[in-house]
């Protein structure tokens, strides 16, 4: 069972170069979302999606980009990247759009980004 | 807004130790309570959970009882092992969270042997 799959693992990063961090999860989930986690601060919601075609910001948006055409696929973009983007950056899926509590969120094993 | 606190760490135990780690909620609604746990190097996992007040959620030996008069979601464990060390992040989600989780700072633990 491959769940959510991120890639890359680990990459470097030039400031003010361009990056796609990619994305899948194999379980048909409705529901998708980009954490990024950084030392002392837990993680913290940068985009989510609700549904092919569907995106929306979360609490640390600003330098990064998202698109869901896939229910399959939710790649972010990185559009010029800065120092303050180094963090451990994680994909996440759940079957339900709705809302409802109690849905298992499934996460990605982390993608390690150092921007120099 | 709903938010999450959860001791600071580190918490540093010898094995067969008590393990108590406090995670207090503030939510507008009736939210869900999650525990999830990084290993070194690794994603993060579902650990426990629980959907309404009253509830225990158990998994590995560990357990957390949704306390609502007290807004409160600790993590126990009678008797800690080696294979324990990680960090522990408390969550919670509800309806107007989308879904989405609200994490504590997270505590890191190591066992001892």
């Amino acid at each position: 069972n491959a769940g959510v799959t991120q890639t890359p693992k680990f990459q470097v990063l030039k400031t003010g170069q361009s990056m796609t961090l990619q994305c899948a999860q194999d379980m048909n989930h409705e529901y998708m979302s980009w954490y990024r986690q950084d030392p002392g601060m837990g993680l913290r919601l940068i985009h989510y999606s609700v549904g092919a075609g569907i995106t929306d910001q979360g609490e640390v948006p600003n330098g990064y980009n998202v698109s869901r055409s896939t229910t399959e696929d939710f790649p972010l973009r990185l559009l010029s990247a800065a120092p303050s983007q180094t963090s451990v950056y994680f994909c996440a899926s759940s079957y339900s759009s709705t809302g409802e509590t109690g849905n298992t969120i499934y996460f990605g094993e982390g993608s390690w980004l150092t921007v120099v | 807004g709903n938010s999450v606190t959860q001791m600071e760490g580190p918490v540093t135990l010898s094995e067969e130790a008590f393990l108590t780690i406090n995670c207090t909620y503030t939510a507008t609604g009736y939210p869900s309570l999650f525990w999830y746990v990084q290993y070194p190097g690794e994603g993060l996992q579902l650990l426990l959970k629980a959907t309404k007040a009253d509830d225990k959620g158990s998994n590995k030996g560990f357990e957390a009882t949704y306390r609502k008069e007290t807004t409160s979601f600790h993590l126990e464990k009678g008797s800690v092992q080696v294979s324990d060390s990680a960090v522990y992040f408390c969550a919670l989600s509800d309806r107007g969270s989308q879904g989405n989780l609200i994490f504590g700072k997270g505590t890191k633990l190591s066992v001892k042997p």
